[in-house]
Order: structure tokens, then sequence, then C-alpha cells
């Protein structure tokens, strides 16, 4: 069974100050999708990664996705109040269903 | 592009009843939706997955007799969820895989429906 494992579960900083969520796994997958979810909303891709060592960049969110495409990590620069929200890392593999972590609930004080 | 949406966004029902949920993709063809159920303050949990034509695919535990999928066309999906329980409460979530994708893994997700069992 494949798992993903989301760290930190919770988090709450300052605003100005940056941060780290980690999404690592044993198993291998094809790509790797980390979205936002507000309450009450559907969560909303942000971006989806399919090369191992593959970084894209979002504004202020760095993605990177492992050499060996088990784990993946969400950077942020200079939280603000906005970010704040439920991130959740998804991993999957061609025509199958994907995989959610249990998502990092990250808070932002002003 | 691909905007799925969901009809209702919230329903409160009584105990015993059925209430139909609603699943599209506005501007593009889903080979294949998905339908998830989230409780509060956690993950999303995959309940079934659902292909155009055929029947749903459920995931262990999920009663497919209480929880009735219908695609019907490549751009809606139903969920019915039968003589509903307070138990059943939750936040109902669908996506949808489009037929075209560049990227067929990706998904799209609907806003979701609360639904509230009294």
């Amino acid at each position: 069974t494949q798992l993903l494992e989301q760290s930190p579960q919770f988090l709450s900083i300052q605003e100005g100050e940056n941060l780290t969520v980690y999404c690592n796994s044993s198993s291998v997958f094809s790509s790797l999708q980390w979205y936002r979810q507000e309450p009450g909303e559907g969560p909303v891709l942000l971006v989806t990664v399919v090369t191992g060592g593959e970084v894209k960049k979002l504004k202020r969110l760095t993605f990177q996705f492992g050499d060996a495409r088990k784990d993946s990590s969400l950077h942020i620069t200079a939280a603000q109040p906005g970010d704040t929200g439920l991130y959740l890392c998804a991993g999957g593999n061609r025509d199958d269903k994907i995989i959610f972590g249990k998502g990092t609930r990250l808070h932002i004080l002003p | 592009g691909a905007v799925v949406s969901q009809h209702p966004s919230w329903v409160i029902c009584k105990s015993g009843t059925s209430v139909k949920i609603e699943c599209r993709s506005l501007d593009f063809q889903a080979t294949t939706m998905f339908w998830y159920r989230q409780f509060p303050k956690q993950s999303l949990m995959l309940m079934a997955t659902s292909n155009e034509g055929s029947k749903a695919t459920y995931e262990q535990g999920v009663e497919k007799d209480k929880f009735l999928i219908n695609h019907a066309s490549l751009t809606l999906s139903t969920l019915t969820v039968t003589s509903a329980h307070p138990e059943d409460s939750s936040f109902y979530i669908c996506s949808a895989r489009a037929l075209a994708a560049l990227i067929s893994y990706e998904q799209y997700f609907g806003p979701g429906t609360r639904l509230t069992v009294t």
C-alpha cells in the first residue's frame, strides 16, 4: 500500500518567516501534486512535478520533487496571512487513482 | 479551463432519506471521476472511482449499495447517499480527470458538497 507522510501536520508562524513542508513516501510515484484547500472548499491544484529532481516556482512557493521520485517539499518564502490553509500533497501513477497525504495545516500570524 | 462544479453546495436532510450530489466537468470531458469524503480537519478519503459507461470501483470499506454512483456521460457523475444517517454527515468532494489531458494523472476538484443528516 502506497502511503504519503506529510510533516509537520500543523505549523503556526509569524508573517515574514520562511517555512518548508515535507511529503515523504517509500514508494515511487510518476507524479506528485500539491494542493491548497480553504475551509469549505475543494482542493485547488498548485503544481504538478513529474521529473526526479524537478524544481518549480510559483511566486513565493518553491516545489521540489526528490531525485528518486519518492518525496517532495514545498518551501514558502516570506509567508503572508493569505498563505494560511491546508496544504495537501498527492502522489499518482499514470491512469490510476492518486494517494493523498494527511495534509499540513498552516497558519500565518499577522 | 478545467472547471468542475458540484450541486448542491450544501444540503440538510432527515435521517432515512436519500440525497443526490452532482459532479460536472464544465469545459472538458472526463473519462474518470473520483468521489472523496472529508471529515473535519482530516485529509481526503477516496470512496470510489467512476468511469463513464461502466460500474464504479469502490474502495475497501465503502458500501456500494449505500453510496450509489452513476457516470452516465463524459461530463456528469452523480453520487446518491441512500438511507442517510447522521454518521454520513461529511464534506463530499468530486474530482475529474480529463479525457485528453497532457498529464493524465492530474485531477481537478469540485468545490465540495456539505451534507448534514439530522
